[in-house]
């Protein structure tokens, strides 16, 4: 079965730091994995996917995100953060045997500090 | 355009009351699903609907009762709820199994439901 891991459940940082936001994820074939960032009181907003090609994914508001299968990690990356990205952050996996199954991480609350 | 729209965006109901919560889109998905948020976790499925057809009931109480009129809106309808099912609830709409590994859920801003 499929399922991610974040690692941190909390993460701070001060405005114009860079961040990275880790994600494990454990399967044994192919995956299609995805980062969603959800603001306070709002749903969720996909930032970016990997669905198969290029290893370094880029997505909305400058953040990027590296696929490695041997470490079986999707960490999420900004070179520099801004008070605005202060928000949950959330990893996911796409189910293989049934693609409507989606396994969400915990979560990751990214704390921006000025 | 990738909009998924909720109605209403809070509701506030009694434990007898009977409402019903919309979501609606017009990217042509074939997929829609209902997920149960509560503070600080991350979602979890409830239903999933593909070609207007449930496909996947994550054991959910019958007092969530879903309905898909058409391709384009999903209800949630509610009847007898509890406090403890008081959460955010998201609805989600994706291109279904046509798109094969390229498929991708996108969110609406969801409901706040609380139930007194």
């Amino acid at each position: 079965a499929q399922s991610v891991t974040q690692l941190d459940s909390q993460v701070p940082v001060f405005e114009e730091a860079p961040v990275e936001l880790r994600c494990n994820y454990s399967s044994s074939v192919s995956v299609y994995l995805f980062w969603y960032v959800q603001y306070p009181n709002q749903g969720l907003q996909l930032l970016l996917k990997y669905l198969s090609g290029s290893t370094l994914v880029k997505g909305i508001n400058g953040f990027e995100a590296e696929f490695n299968k041997s470490q079986t990690s999707f960490h999420l990356r900004k070179p520099s953060v801004h008070i605005s990205d202060t928000a949950e952050y959330f990893c996911a996996v796409r189910g293989i045997y049934n693609f409507n199954k989606f396994y969400f991480g915990s979560g990751t609350k990214l704390n921006v500090k000025p | 355009d990738t909009e998924v729209t909720q109605t209403p965006k809070h509701l506030v109901m009694g434990m007898t009351n009977k409402k019903s919560l919309k979501c609606e889109q017009h990217m042509g998905h074939r997929a829609m699903y209902w997920y149960k948020q509560k503070a600080k976790k991350p979602p979890e499925l409830m239903f999933v609907y593909s070609y207007e057809k449930l496909s996947i009931n994550e054991s959910v109480p019958s007092r969530f009762s879903p309905e898909c009129p058409n391709s384009s809106l999903l209800n949630l309808h509610l009847h007898a709820l509890q406090p403890e099912d008081s959460a955010l609830y998201l609805c989600a709409s994706s291109q279904g199994r046509l798109a094969g590994g390229t498929d991708t859920q996108y969110f609406g801003p969801g409901t706040r439901l609380t139930v007194l």
